[in-house]
């Protein structure tokens, strides 16, 4: 069956630090999606991505955070200068057209110290 | 303050009985529902998913109702095993907006008793 592939699972980071965050979502998906889920908490929408643009994206996403498709396979998240705040499992999702299942990732765990 | 986790309610089932998890949704405008299981360290999982225009769907040991008059919906397991334990989480696709994103429920976490 399909997956979605996210690496790395488990990254820790100093705050201030620049990460990248990577998906490769199912081939034939058109679209892409990234949430979060801090410990305990549910899981937020972040961020959709189609055409090669940000179709919606939530308040959390602000001006530190980005999403590139640089390949047509990756699908990346970046957080610029990362916050204690944005330790959090962080899940890339996708899904094909019309198609209104989605497929999730198995999560990056980020921890920002 | 200090920020708190999100408590979860926790149902307690013993190995082969039926298990009930339900969920309050909040768009009443919401034409797409899924239920996810997400095990420990895990991505969510889909298990099922339900279209507005119907108010009950199954699957194999799931099924899944729809009361679109009070916003509920509820996953209904058959024949609990150890292996459902997890926590389960609802989903609600408003509309509104190309990317179709999904707004989650708070979680409901399932423990299997041998």
């Amino acid at each position: 069956e399909p997956e979605v592939t996210q690496t790395p699972s488990h990254q820790v980071t100093q705050m201030g630090q620049e990460v990248i965050l990577r998906c490769v979502p199912i081939s034939n998906h058109l679209y892409f999606y990234w949430y979060r889920q801090i410990l305990g908490q549910k899981v937020e929408f972040l961020v959709s991505f189609y055409n090669n643009e940000i179709s919606e994206k939530s308040e959390i996403f602000d001006d530190q955070f980005s999403v590139e498709r640089p390949d047509g396979s990756n699908f990346t998240l970046k957080i610029r200068s990362t916050k204690l705040e944005d330790s959090a499992m962080y899940f890339c999702a996708s899904r094909g057209q019309g198609a209104y299942g989605y497929t999730f990732g198995s999560g990056t765990r980020l921890t920002v110290v | 303050g200090e920020s708190v986790g999100l408590h979860l309610p926790t149902l307690s089932v013993q190995e082969g009985d039926n298990s009930i998890i339900n969920c309050a949704y909040s768009n009443s405008a919401s034409d797409y529902f899924i239920w996810y299981k997400q095990e420990s360290g895990k991505g969510p999982q889909f298990i099922i998913d339900i279209r507005s225009n119907m108010d009950k769907r199954q699957g194999q040991r799931v099924t899944v109702l729809l009361n679109k008059t009070v916003k509920h919906l509820s996953l209904q397991i058959a024949a609990t095993q150890p292996g459902d334990s997890a926590v389960y989480f609802c989903a609600e696709n408003p509309p509104g907006g190309p990317g179709n994103k999904l707004t989650f429920g708070g979680g409901t976490r399932v423990l299997v008793k041998p």
